[in-house]
């Protein structure tokens, strides 16, 4: 059984540009959350997939947006990026039902830089 | 808005000494609660989680936790600490539509 996993593991961009972030889900897992976690502090929730739908969202512009396939992969897509959006981008995984709750494994993260 | 407090920033300890760590949380209803670790620079991995039952948990590498609603706390212990547990230690609680919120984090050090 393979865990979770994220690429690229480090990028560095400029004010402005556009990202993308890539995550694996845990073999049989159909949602994906992910998180921010600036320097020092704890994660922050930003989105979760479920079955290729948004299904929650946490306090973050529509600038942050995101996809997840029908084999349960995800994007994180981060548009005219912002000094502050520099942070470790986590992916987490649950085999859930939407609303339920469920135990979330993470991948290792993306550290992001924007100069 | 649920909310976790670990109160104590930094904590060090002598290796083979105890270890308690400190987490309250607030949550309206019956709390899924979960301690994180992360070493540095690394994704989180999950020590043990609390769903329903038994207040006293097991996790992994003899970590355990108590749940104790009445108090809101839900505090992570060690009998005897390893120079490899240093790490930072995340309380987490579960928000209903498996949303996960964070308490600051604890950084442990061990010293030797």
């Amino acid at each position: 059984e393979t865990g979770v996993t994220q690429s690229p593991t480090h990028l560095i961009k400029t004010r402005g540009q556009q990202v993308t972030l890539r995550c694996s889900s845990q073999s049989g897992h159909n949602t994906v959350s992910w998180y921010q976690q600036a320097l020092g502090q704890g994660p922050q929730f930003i989105f979760q997939y479920y079955r290729e739908e948004e299904n929650g969202r946490g306090n973050f512009p529509p600038r942050f947006s995101g996809l997840q396939f029908p084999n349960y992969s995800s994007e994180l897509n981060v548009n005219a990026l912002e000094l502050d959006d520099s942070a470790l981008y986590l992916c987490a995984s649950s085999l859930g039902r939407g609303g339920t709750r469920d135990t979330q494994y993470f991948g290792p993260g993306t550290r992001l830089t924007v100069l | 808005a649920q909310s976790v407090t670990q109160p104590d920033i930094h904590i060090t300890v002598s290796e083979g000494a105890s270890l308690e760590l400190r987490c309250n949380y607030s949550y309206g209803a019956t709390p899924y609660l979960f301690w994180y670790v992360q070493s540095p620079g690394q994704g989180l991995q999950l020590l043990l989680k609390y769903f329903s039952g038994d207040t006293l948990v097991q996790g992994i590498k003899g970590f355990e936790a108590e749940f104790k609603r009445s108090q809101s706390s839900f505090n992570l212990r060690k009998p005897s600490v390893h120079w490899s547990d240093a790490a930072e230690y995340f309380c987490v609680v579960m928000e209903y539509g498996n949303k996960l919120v964070f308490g600051a984090g604890t950084i442990l050090r061990v010293k030797s």
